[in-house]
């Protein structure tokens, strides 16, 4: 596909483990991110992963890389309430001379008790 | 500053009119780019600066859309004539340089409804 998919909602409840799916699109992608939108905020960034790599685990935070597939997870760890937002996978695609960071639509998280 | 500011926050205008958004970048940041978020969307590139050099504005909507930016610091982007699919969370990013590995932060937006 041309765009960053995401799945658009994940309801989890409190306390079990959230996994947010991605597809992004360029093989070469070099770095791929995942940044977080609470209620009226901007994006801020999560973490990222370096596409040499297959795995980055950062306390409740997991991320797969699968090259091959181009697929990207986040795995959050014991989901609390105040991880409920929106989540954003983006990779930095070449567009003419620019390296531009490009973005799915955002996958909901619900957190429910 | 210590993180990217924008102005106005929110905005409510009549149809026809103009309107323009401030981003004020992290100091130091060369790189800065403009988003739109439409509600339930994602975000939509917009345009984009680094240094000096000419911007990127291959993701501008239409003649309607433009954006300037003095040097490396504060950007406006200006949209003439706005129509109510105008509506939506302009965003304004900054990186310390272009490219990938280079982290953007972004501001909180500006929340534009054209009426």
């Amino acid at each position: 596909g041309e765009d960053v998919e995401q799945s658009l909602f994940l309801s989890v409840r409190e306390g079990d483990s959230s996994v947010i799916n991605c597809t992004y699109t360029d093989s070469s992608s070099t770095y791929l991110y995942w940044y977080k939108q609470e209620p009226g905020a901007g994006l801020q960034l999560l973490t990222y992963i370096f596409s040499n790599m297959d795995m980055k685990q950062d306390q409740r935070l997991t991320v797969l890389l699968n090259k091959k597939d181009k697929h990207l997870s986040l795995r959050i760890a014991d989901t609390q309430t105040g991880d409920s937002a929106i989540y954003f996978c983006a990779e930095t695609l070449r567009a003419g001379g620019s390296y531009i960071p490009t973005f799915g639509r955002g996958t909901s998280l619900i957190v429910h008790p | 500053g210590a993180g990217v500011s924008q102005s106005p926050s929110n905005k409510v205008t009549e149809k026809g009119k103009d309107v323009e958004l401030r981003c004020d970048p992290i100091s130091g940041h060369t790189a800065l780019y403009w988003y739109r978020q439409r509600l339930g969307q994602g975000l939509e590139f917009l345009i984009y600066f680094q240094g000096n050099s000419a911007p990127d504005k291959s993701g501008l909507p239409s003649d309607r859309f433009s954006a300037e930016r003095t040097g490396e610091s504060v950007s406006t982007l200006t949209i003439q004539r706005t129509q109510q699919e105008d509506s939506a969370v302009y965003l304004c990013a900054s990186s310390l340089v272009e490219g990938f590995g280079n982290t953007i932060y972004f501001g909180e937006g500006s929340w534009l409804t054209v009426v």
